[in-house]
């Protein structure tokens, strides 16, 4: 399957424990992006990439929260000291833009996402 | 960003019949995007609009975007049980670099057969 891949799909942690999901998208897209969801909503633009280069991370939830991708391809999404509102469905997506993606939009492609349990 | 709203929240839907969500904004839309979410699974890039008064078909789904940018609606007929999900629709916060999806909270649809 060539498809965006996520792992874990499922973690469970203690409240004050640092975790770290990995995404790795389809081997031909040069964005990547990181969205939270949690029940009933849609997904949250969390942050995104262009090959290497992090394009926004005003958007992550608070100083806990970063992301990496450093050679463009997989990319790491860290929260510390977890807490229990971190609980949610953190998805990862993936697109091909030309250029720095001006012009048209481009359709994302999601993963199956790595869901977070804190306790 | 601006924020978009899908009406309804639930839509039942009786096998066979059509039925039509809506997705509604204050303030003009650069684009819009459409996703289907499986229960228990990850959204699944459907459709884009881009141009005003668009209007794409897929098969039983036809998707417009209005006039004046600021709505967009999804109409399907003859609703099959395979069209049970969460229908998202997305649009980019700013023109000056694509990506940056602000979703709504998606319209649920339940089919009874």
């Amino acid at each position: 399957d060539t498809g965006v891949s996520q792992d874990p799909r499922h973690k469970i942690t203690k409240r004050g424990q640092n975790v770290t999901f990995r995404c790795d998208p389809i081997s031909e897209h040069n964005r990547l992006y990181w969205y939270r969801q949690t029940l009933g909503q849609g997904p949250e633009f969390l942050t995104y990439f262009q090959n290497e280069a992090q394009l926004e991370k005003s958007r992550l939830l608070s100083d806990r929260f970063s992301a990496e991708r450093p050679k463009g391809s997989f990319s790491t999404l860290e929260i510390q000291r977890t807490e229990q509102g971190d609980s949610a469905m953190y998805l990862c997506a993936s697109s091909l833009a030309v250029g720095w993606g001006q012009g048209v939009p481009y359709e994302q492609y999601f993963g199956p996402g790595t869901r977070l349990t804190v306790t | 960003g601006q924020q978009v709203m899908q009406i309804p929240q639930y839509q039942h839907v009786q096998e066979g019949e059509d039925f039509t969500t809506y997705c509604n904004s204050s303030t003009t839309l650069s684009n819009i995007q459409w996703y289907k979410q499986r229960p228990g699974g990850h959204p699944v890039f459907l459709i884009q609009l881009v141009k005003s008064g668009e209007v794409k078909k897929q098969k039983r789904l036809t998707f417009q975007f209005g006039e004046a940018k600021k709505n967009s609606s999804l109409h399907i007929t003859a609703t099959q049980t395979t069209d049970v999900g969460t229908y998202f629709c997305a649009h980019d916060e700013t023109t000056d670099s694509w990506g940056k999806l602000q979703f709504g909270a998606g319209t649920q649809v339940v089919v009874t057969p």
